[in-house]
């Protein structure tokens, strides 16, 4: 039972365009939801976060949609760069869950074209 | 401040041996995570430990293994290793009772190929 899941696997964007990654989740449980990248070879690094309580987060090019009723959440890389080329990892987590262990989605593939 | 650390970067063993995967958390970081990130899928949840105990595991067999240190360092054991146990192990490491999920730091992983 895939709990977070990234339709995705790859985006391909212009530089300077807009990369828009898409995430859905299942369990009503999850109350904080969280963005990864990655690089090869590197693990993954925090990028952005939100709260249940919210429905946008934004930190400079970055910004994190938030659709509960959808069970859907969305991150806006405006405008992409040619360092954001890698793969993007969703994850949520639930109060509730012991240790706050993070479900993560598959990832999305992306390469910013110049 | 050193993140965490990974040992070794890459294993190479035959199906039916065992391995050993190691971390090192950053310091002050009381919770280790392991992860295993199979090709071309997500991240899948192994085990939590904490305060030198297992906290809790994710839906994996139990000839996966661990255990964790008086440092906090942590230790993943792989019995009767599988052709499908080839993947990035990734271990994660935070404060316990940081509420936020970005306290997780990760390392670089470990690349454990069996054939």
């Amino acid at each position: 039972d895939q709990q977070v899941k990234q339709n995705s696997p790859s985006l391909s964007v212009q530089e300077g365009r807009i990369s828009i990654l898409n995430c859905d989740y299942t369990n009503s449980m999850f109350d904080y939801f969280l963005w990864y990248k990655k690089y090869p070879a590197e693990g993954p690094t925090f990028l952005i976060s939100i709260s249940s309580i919210k429905d946008k987060n934004e930190d400079g090019r970055f910004t994190v949609f938030l659709n509960k009723s959808a069970k859907h959440l969305s991150l806006h890389i405006v405008p992409s760069q040619p360092g954001d080329s890698a793969v993007y990892f969703c994850a949520a987590s639930a109060r509730m869950a012991a240790g706050n262990k993070l479900t993560f989605g598959g990832g999305t593939r992306v390469l910013v074209k110049p | 401040e050193a993140g965490v650390t990974q040992s070794p970067t890459h294993l190479i063993k035959t199906r039916g041996q065992q391995a050993t995967l190691r971390c090192s958390p950053i310091s002050g970081h009381t919770s280790v995570y392991w992860y295993q990130q199979a090709l071309g899928l997500g991240l899948q949840f192994l085990l939590w430990y904490d305060e030198g105990e297992e906290r809790n595991r994710g839906n994996f067999p139990p000839r996966f293994s661990g255990r964790q240190f008086p440092n906090y360092s942590s230790e993943l054991n792989v019995n009767a290793l599988e052709l499908e146990d080839s993947a990035l192990y990734l271990c994660a490491s935070r404060m316990f009772g940081q509420r936020s999920g970005y306290g997780y730091t990760f390392g670089s992983g470990t690349r454990l190929t069996v054939v």
